[in-house]
């Protein structure tokens, strides 16, 4: 069975420039949540869903960031436009509806510049 | 609202040495709790996990108990490898706390175990 798989694994953009982050969960897994990582420090919460719905955005900045999953399968998360201190690793993660378990992507490290 | 404290690293041990990671937690509800490893290069991990009072949980010769007495879940191992270098999140889950099944993680340990 495949794992949660990111794309791309490395970004470095310019500041002010848009960028783009897609995610492909576990298969079955209904729950999809994006993590935000800084450096040195522990993933946060930016953003859960439960099939297609956002039940949990609160943590998400929303002047610059918005995320989707249309078909509550694949999500994407998008910055626009990046600031100098958007720079982390992203990461997604999937677990199946009522299970704790979550299985996490290796992560999109972003780099502005 | 909910909270995970970790001990600092970076934690440096000799190969064949006792591991310690200290983990102590605030919730409001009755939290599952979980210990995530992340290797050099790679994503999370899940190691091992607790879903409730007085639990063990244990994976790879890594064990931790769920203290709900002092809101711990001490990681430990009684002889760690070089290729148990890695960063080392307690977290935990607390879905009657209206969260659902995010976690809050704490802000990791990085272990390096030289030969």
């Amino acid at each position: 069975e495949a794992g949660v798989v990111q794309s791309p694994r490395y970004k470095i953009i310019e500041k002010k420039q848009p960028v783009a982050f897609w995610c492909n969960p576990i298969s079955g897994h209904n729950t999809l949540y994006w993590y935000l990582q800084n450096l040195g420090q522990g993933p946060e919460l930016l953003i859960r869903y439960e099939n297609e719905e956002a039940v949990d955005d609160s943590q998400l900045p929303k002047d610059r960031f918005s995320a989707e999953r249309l078909k509550g399968v694949d999500s994407t998360l998008k910055i626009q436009p990046a600031e100098l201190g958007d720079s982390a690793v992203y990461l997604c993660a999937s677990s199946r509806s009522g299970n704790t378990e979550a299985f996490f992507g290796q992560g999109t490290r972003l780099t502005v510049v | 609202g909910d909270s995970v404290t970790q001990m600092e690293g970076p934690v440096t041990l000799s190969e064949e040495a006792f591991l310690t990671i200290n983990c102590t937690y605030t919730a409001t509800g009755y939290p599952s709790l979980f210990w995530y490893v992340q290797y050099p290069g790679e994503g999370l991990q899940l190691l091992l996990k607790a879903t409730k009072a007085d639990d063990k949980g244990s994976n790879k010769g890594f064990e931790a108990t769920y203290r709900k007495e002092t809101t711990s879940f001490h990681l430990e191992k009684g002889s760690v490898q070089v290729s148990d270098s890695a960063v080392y999140f307690c977290a935990l889950s607390d879905p009657t706390s209206g969260a659902g099944n995010m976690l809050t993680f704490g802000g990791g340990t990085r272990l390096m175990v030289k030969p």
